[in-house]
């Protein structure tokens, strides 16, 4: 059982340029969230979903777009990249909204120079 | 949506317990308290959760006063490898709650475990 996969697990990326970070999950969750981490912060909301075609924001939504065509993947889209969106970020499922916890994937490190 | 409030950071030494407080003043009769963990900077890692009553698992137990303003995490007998950031955090158990499904992460308590 895989759990939750993301790719790439490092990236840099050049001011202004756009790519997508991959999120895939085998346990058949409904409810899957990006967040991204700072150094020595806690992690911020990005971005959620509840389930296929549902999406919503989160706490720093800004600069990012979701989709959730499918169950197993949430991409999250960077689409003009800024240094200010240097980070970890991490992608979540659970079932039952989070009842009985959420398992995270092991994060993309991002850097945008 | 009830703020929580931990120390930056404690100290134990392996083989002792490590309790982990956490105060949550402002939290609702309709939301949990829940204990995740990151260890370096890996993905963080569901811990425990709680409403009102004390819970304990395979990982540690959660000590929730009755008043419900405070609570403890107990890891009975802290290794080396429970060194990590531990992040306490309250969220609605009702589907109209704000908090309802998401996670919202404070700064936590830097756990160091020494020989």
């Amino acid at each position: 059982n895989a759990g939750v996969t993301q790719t790439p697990e490092f990236q840099v990326l050049k001011t202004g340029q756009s790519m997508t970070l991959q999120c895939a999950q085998d346990m058949n969750h409904e409810y899957m969230s990006w967040y991204r981490q700072d150094p020595g912060m806690g992690l911020r909301l990005i971005h959620y979903s509840v389930g296929a075609g549902i999406t919503d924001q989160g706490e720093v939504p800004n600069g990012y777009n979701v989709s959730r065509s499918t169950t197993e993947d949430f991409p999250l889209r960077l689409l003009s990249a800024a240094p200010s969106q240097t980070s970890v970020y991490f992608c979540a499922s659970s079932s039952s909204a989070g009842l009985y916890g959420y398992t995270f994937g092991s994060g993309t490190r991002l850097t945008v120079v | 949506d009830a703020k929580t409030t931990q120390p930056p950071s404690m100290d134990c030494a392996e083989g002792r317990a490590a309790n982990l407080p956490c105060n949550h003043s402002t939290i609702s009769g309709n939301e949990y308290v829940y204990w995740y963990r990151q260890i370096h900077s890996q993905g963080p890692q569901y811990i425990i959760h709680g409403l009102k009553n004390n819970e304990t698992n395979e990982m540690a137990s959660l000590i929730i006063t009755e008043d419900r303003k405070s609570s403890t995490l107990i890891l009975p007998h802290a290794t080396l490898r429970d060194t990590a950031v531990y992040y306490c955090i309250v969220r609605s158990a009702n589907a109209g709650g704000t908090s309802y499904g998401k996670l919202t992460f404070g700064q936590g308590t830097i756990l160091t475990v020494h020989p």
